[in-house]
């Protein structure tokens, strides 16, 4: 059974930095280019970050460039997301999702049940 | 502003069919598969439908998707309760660089 669990939410000051972590079973991970997107509360999904399967190439919306770092360790089956300098803009459930590609299409068929961060003072 | 655009709110009575926009641009949609999601209230979302019209296994045929040009749509027939959720659209932009989602559609079944 294919798992995402996301873990490290919580509630931080302005300013503040925290770290998201992402574990990942019943798949192949080291072969996954992996993806984190969140959503505000009440709001739409937003796509955050993706790494490539070997780390070697990341990606992030603008939103979010300068501030997030993704990163992975195969070894581990685990994802994760450094937020710095986090405003309230940045409070959201945040989910890891897995990018399944073939040939031409690609699509996010497995998702975590989501770590909620909370930005506040 | 979400970069792709649905409608905020759709509905139906059971039994009936209903069918939800998703407008791009040719940077998205215009370029590349759209996919779609539902999700239930309090959940992840759940992959429905995948490059333009393919429905994983599991998704009852009810559900179905189509794509031209910059635009695309789902499309649900034989609306039931447990229909009553979230549905987003999904395609990679080649200029952002990035995915972009639509900014979601409520769909009330009456």
């Amino acid at each position: 059974e294919v798992q995402l669990v996301e873990s490290g939410g919580g509630l931080v000051q302005p300013g503040g930095s925290l770290r998201l972590s992402c574990t990942a079973s019943g798949f192949t991970f080291s072969n996954s280019w992996m993806h984190w997107v969140r959503q505000a509360p009440g709001k739409g999904l937003v796509w955050v970050s993706r790494i490539s399967n070997d780390g070697s190439k990341t990606d992030y919306a603008d939103s979010v460039k300068g501030r997030f770092t993704i990163s992975r360790d195969n070894a581990q089956n685990t994802l994760y997301l450094q937020m710095n300098s986090l405003g309230a803009e940045d409070t959201a459930v945040y989910y890891c999702a897995r990018r399944y590609t073939s040939g031409s299409f690609y699509y996010f068929d497995y998702w975590g049940q989501g770590t909620l961060v909370t930005v506040s003072s | 502003q979400s970069v792709l655009t649905q409608p905020p709110s759709a509905s139906g009575t059971p039994g009936q069919r209903v069918t939800i926009s998703c407008s791009g641009s040719s940077s998205n949609i215009g370029s590349n598969t759209v996919n779609w999601y539902q999700q239930l209230p309090g959940t992840a979302p759940k992959l429905l439908i995948y490059n333009n019209n393919q429905r994983p296994s599991g998704v009852p045929d009810r559900f179905s998707g189509s794509k031209s040009g910059t635009s695309a749509s789902l499309a649900i027939s034989g609306l039931q309760s447990e229909d009553e959720a979230d549905y987003y659209c999904e395609a990679w932009d080649d200029s952002l660089d990035g995915c972009v989602f639509g900014g979601g559609t409520k769909l009330t079944v009456l």
